[in-house]
């Protein structure tokens, strides 16, 4: 059972205009949510996250926000630069038994943008 | 770059062979994390090790085992390969090993391939 959905394979967006990528989750004892960029053939690198506590956190042109009731996040990317095409993972972790701080992932979202 | 290093980068092998994939986490970090990308499928979480300790267990195989060393770094091994075993291992390492705010950060990988 995929505990973390993103539920979009993919995404075209025009340069300039708004990504916005979603990710959905069920296991209602996650509380601390990230968003990883990769690219082809190279590891996933850390982009932005965000705590249950908070329900928006901004970095540059990064913004997640956060719904807990919904139990859904999402990352807005403005203004969308061609270099921001790449493959974007949703994760959650939570301190509940078995969990050990360990990243749950989502299967990812390709992101493409169109000069 | 991460600071997490893994070597090698590419690996071919024979099926029935047994490789060890050895990961270097970043300076400070006590956590070491591996996962598995194949073609079609995410991330997927096979095992961590937290300061020479094995602090949780995913989709890992019997065939797979791994080991954290008194200098943290970590080694993947691999035995018995077959075709299926043909994937991108990433490691990954964190400050600590449990508890909210955990980011993890992932080395480049190393991508295997059974023939």
């Amino acid at each position: 059972d995929q505990q973390v959905k993103q539920n979009s394979p993919s995404l075209s967006v025009q340069e300039g205009r708004i990504s916005i990528l979603n990710c959905d989750y069920t296991n209602s004892m996650f509380d601390y949510f990230l968003w990883y960029k990769k690219y082809p053939a190279e590891g996933p690198t850390f982009l932005i996250s965000i705590s249950s506590i908070k329900d928006k956190n901004e970095d540059g042109r990064f913004t997640v926000f956060l719904n807990k009731s919904a139990k859904h996040l999402s990352l807005h990317i403005v203004p969308s630069q061609p270099g921001d095409s790449a493959v974007y993972f949703c994760a959650a972790s939570g301190d509940y038994g078995g969990s050990q701080g360990n990243l749950i992932f989502g299967k990812g979202t390709k992101l493409s943008v169109k000069p | 770059d991460s600071g997490v290093t893994q070597t090698p980068k590419h690996l071919i092998t024979a099926t029935g062979q047994r490789v060890t994939l050895r990961c270097s986490p970043r300076s400070g970090d006590l956590s070491v994390y591996w996962y598995q990308q194949s073609l079609d499928q995410g991330l997927q979480f096979l095992i961590q090790y937290y300061n020479g300790e094995e602090r949780a267990k995913g989709n890992i195989l019997e065939r797979f085992s791994a080991q954290q060393f008194p200098d943290l770094h970590s080694e993947l091994n691999l035995s018995s390969l077959e075709l299926g075993d043909s994937a991108l291992y990433f490691c990954a390492s964190s400050r600590q090993g449990t508890g909210s705010g955990n980011t993890i950060y992932f080395g480049e990988g190393s991508w295997l391939t059974v023939v």
